[in-house]
């Protein structure tokens, strides 16, 4: 069965300094991964995406991501924080043989002045 | 492109009385959409697939009578909340299938939902 894990709830960094948000997945089949932005009381914004095309997937806003299968891992990654980063990022992948998302817990980003 | 709108953005509605929303994808055709139910500070529940031209498919424990869905068109989606109670009160989010290989969500900005 698929599913998503994102290791931290909340992550706080200081305007200009790297982003790393976390996310590692479990799927039997070569899976699709997503990450979304959701600023407060909005709904979701694609970041990037990865079907199994190159495994450095480059997305808007300066946003990245490494698809690793031997790890199992999706992590987002900025090299420099901007204040309108903070928000809540929710990695995905999608359910085998449809086309339903399974979400991750999602994290939290507070970027410090 | 791949633009999704929802309408309306906010509503206030009394006990008992029924609420539509409404999904539209603006600039592409969406065969498949999607409902998702948001409570503060959690990630998104699928409440149903809705497919243009036949029945919803619900997911487990959402109740299809409370919750009706029709896709009428290519580019709309409608959520009735039916007698609606203040439990209901929740963000509500619709997203749009599209892409090269079809593989791809584009959400809405959501509706957000209060019960008096």
């Amino acid at each position: 069965a698929q599913s998503v894990t994102q290791l931290d709830s909340h992550v706080s960094v200081s305007e200009g300094t790297p982003v790393l948000l976390r996310c590692n997945y479990s799927s039997s089949y070569s899976p699709s991964l997503f990450w979304y932005v959701q600023h407060p009381n909005k709904g979701l914004q694609l970041l990037l995406k990865y079907t199994s095309a190159a495994t450095l997937v480059k997305g808007i806003n300066g946003f990245e991501a490494e698809f690793k299968k031997s790890e199992t891992s999706f992590h987002l990654t900025k090299p420099s924080a901007h204040m309108s980063d903070a928000a809540e990022y929710f990695c995905v992948v999608t359910l085998s043989g449809t086309y339903k998302y399974i979400f991750g817990t999602g994290t939290r980003l507070k970027v410090l002045a | 492109g791949a633009v999704v709108s929802q309408h309306p953005s906010w509503v206030i509605c009394k006990s008992g009385t029924s609420v539509k929303i409404e999904c539209r994808s603006l600039d592409f055709q969406a065969t498949t959409m999607f409902w998702y139910r948001q409570f503060p500070k959690q990630s998104l529940m699928l409440m149903a697939t809705s497919n243009e031209g036949s029945k919803a498919t619900y997911e487990q424990g959402v109740e299809k009578d409370k919750f009706l869905i029709n896709h009428a068109s290519l580019t709309l989606s409608t959520l009735t909340v039916t007698s609606a109670h203040p439990e209901d009160s929740s963000f509500y989010i619709c997203s749009a299938l599209w892409g090269q290989g079809g593989e791809t969500q584009y959400f809405g900005p959501g509706t957000r939902l209060l019960v008096l």
